[in-house]
């Protein structure tokens, strides 16, 4: 597996269950994202990772949990979901968080519907 | 505070023919910019960025862009368009040292790029 790989690539879920979302990057980059993308809106950062560290929150509900344990890998925990959480999340790294000029490489996303 | 401004939200081309994404962008900083593009069902990509070297920045698949401190501009261009170049495209602005936007891309609302045969 080369770059960043997202697990699974489509899901469907109810508004009850509990479900996780996995992001992998296999580039030795030290920091994750993830991100929400929605029809007709701009690219949403959700929470940055650096060095396994949370270094932001975007004011995201807590519905959404995620989790790092170590740089190379990045879950997002989700439960009792609404149907507005529907969307494409994607998972991103870079080399390290905070630092200008270091491009974020992006997996191919997972697109979450809620029923 | 940053942000930034794609000016077109959908471009049509024909195959053959030249294009022209417009950005531009606002920050208090010495920004770094990024274009990124994605497919349908696919992830971002990126095409090329800018961190204050050279002032025009050659990317993958053919794809330039000009940085332009006084028009705050960042446009992107191809001499000639390919079918394979329909997707999304994403202007992208990264906060400069100093600033509380300090390496955290901002993404400006994509345009879509049409090419027609």
């Amino acid at each position: 597996e080369t770059g960043v790989t997202q697990t699974p690539r489509h899901l469907v879920m109810g508004m009850t269950n509990k479900k996780s979302l996995k992001c992998e990057q296999h580039l030795g980059h030290n920091a994750m994202y993830w991100y929400k993308q929605s029809a007709k809106k701009p690219l949403e950062l959700m929470f940055v990772y650096n060095f396994k560290e949370q270094t932001e929150n975007n004011s995201v509900p807590s519905r959404f949990s995620p989790e790092c344990p170590n740089s190379s890998h990045l879950f997002l925990h989700l439960h009792t979901l609404q149907p507005e959480d529907s969307a494409l999340y994607l998972c991103a790294s870079s080399l390290t968080a905070g630092r200008e000029g270091y491009e974020q490489y992006f997996g191919p996303g997972t697109r979450l519907t809620v029923t | 505070a940053q942000s930034v401004t794609q000016l077109d939200s959908h471009v049509s081309v024909s195959e053959g023919t030249p294009v022209l994404l417009r950005c531009n962008y606002s920050s208090s900083y010495s920004p770094s910019l990024f274009w990124y593009v994605q497919h349908p069902n696919k992830g971002l990509q990126l095409l090329l960025k800018y961190t204050s070297a050279a002032t025009l920045v050659k990317g993958i698949n053919g794809f330039e862009a000009e940085f332009k401190k006084s028009e705050t501009s960042f446009h992107l261009t191809k001499p000639s368009a390919h079918m394979s170049d329909a997707a999304e495209y994403f202007c992208v602005v990264s906060g400069g040292a100093g600033g509380t936007s300090y390496g955290k891309l901002t993404f400006g609302q994509g345009t879509i790029l049409t090419v027609h045969p």
